[in-house]
């Protein structure tokens, strides 16, 4: 999983309760993001950050926060405003600009609201 | 709309056979092309990355082929193992948008021993 860790592994909640997934990386890379895994679907990208205290809203932000304040860590926070927040959650990384670099993912964290 | 289009959905082959996985995408413009192999309930992990001047990309048993003309691309796996059972998820850059890949759902490869 190229040095990056996402915990825990499997994540139950009430609902109504907001709840963080951690994400640290080791691969000294600049851009870090979050995605959404849901059957059947794509990968669809939460947030991402270029860089330390700075991020920027991915297609289905809403219901969701992040926080960028050291370079190997981009946690993710699930609120009670996110509808539908039962999914698989990836944490990647990147020397730079996805585009043009490498995605290294890591091993995920299964959430489970009910 | 910029798309990515995978079949089939799902395919059970048996070990040692050959397979081909395709994907078509309507995204323009085109940067590059990956395929990433998933296992179940792990992260991806990169198979391939191709630009628009490459046809063809191996990796081991693995073998990407694009066709920009087409938008289409392929990815064959030769002598199949029962590691080789996991999705395979083809990703598009469009090349002008900001860290927006385009993700398709991907095809479920089972091999059965």
């Amino acid at each position: 999983d190229g040095g990056i860790t996402q915990s825990p592994k499997y994540l139950f909640r009430k609902e109504g309760q907001n709840v963080t997934l951690s994400c640290e990386q080791n691969l000294n890379h600049d851009a870090m993001y979050w995605y959404r895994q849901d059957p059947g679907q794509g990968l669809r990208l939460i947030y991402y950050s270029q860089i330390v205290n700075d991020f920027q809203k991915g297609d289905i932000a809403e219901g969701y926060s992040v926080s960028r304040e050291k370079k190997e860590s981009f946690p993710l926070t699930v609120t009670s405003a996110q509808k539908n927040p039962t999914a698989f959650y990836l944490c990647a990384s990147s020397i730079g600009d996805s585009l043009l670099y490498e995605q290294y993912f890591g091993p995920g964290t299964r959430l489970t609201v009910t | 709309k910029n798309q990515v289009e995978q079949s089939p959905q799902s395919l059970i082959i048996l070990e040692g056979k050959n397979c081909t996985l395709q994907c078509n995408y309507t995204v323009s413009p085109f940067s590059n092309l990956r395929w990433y192999k998933q296992d179940t309930g792990r992260g991806p992990v990169s198979l391939t990355i191709m630009t628009f001047s490459e046809n063809t990309k191996s990796n081991g048993r693995y073998t990407a082929t694009l066709d920009a003309d087409t938008k289409q691309s392929s990815l064959h796996i030769t002598a199949s193992q029962l590691s080789d059972s996991a999705s395979y998820i083809c990703v598009v850059n469009p090349g002008d948008s900001n860290y927006q890949l385009i993700w398709g759902a991907g095809t479920k490869l089972i091999i059965k021993p």
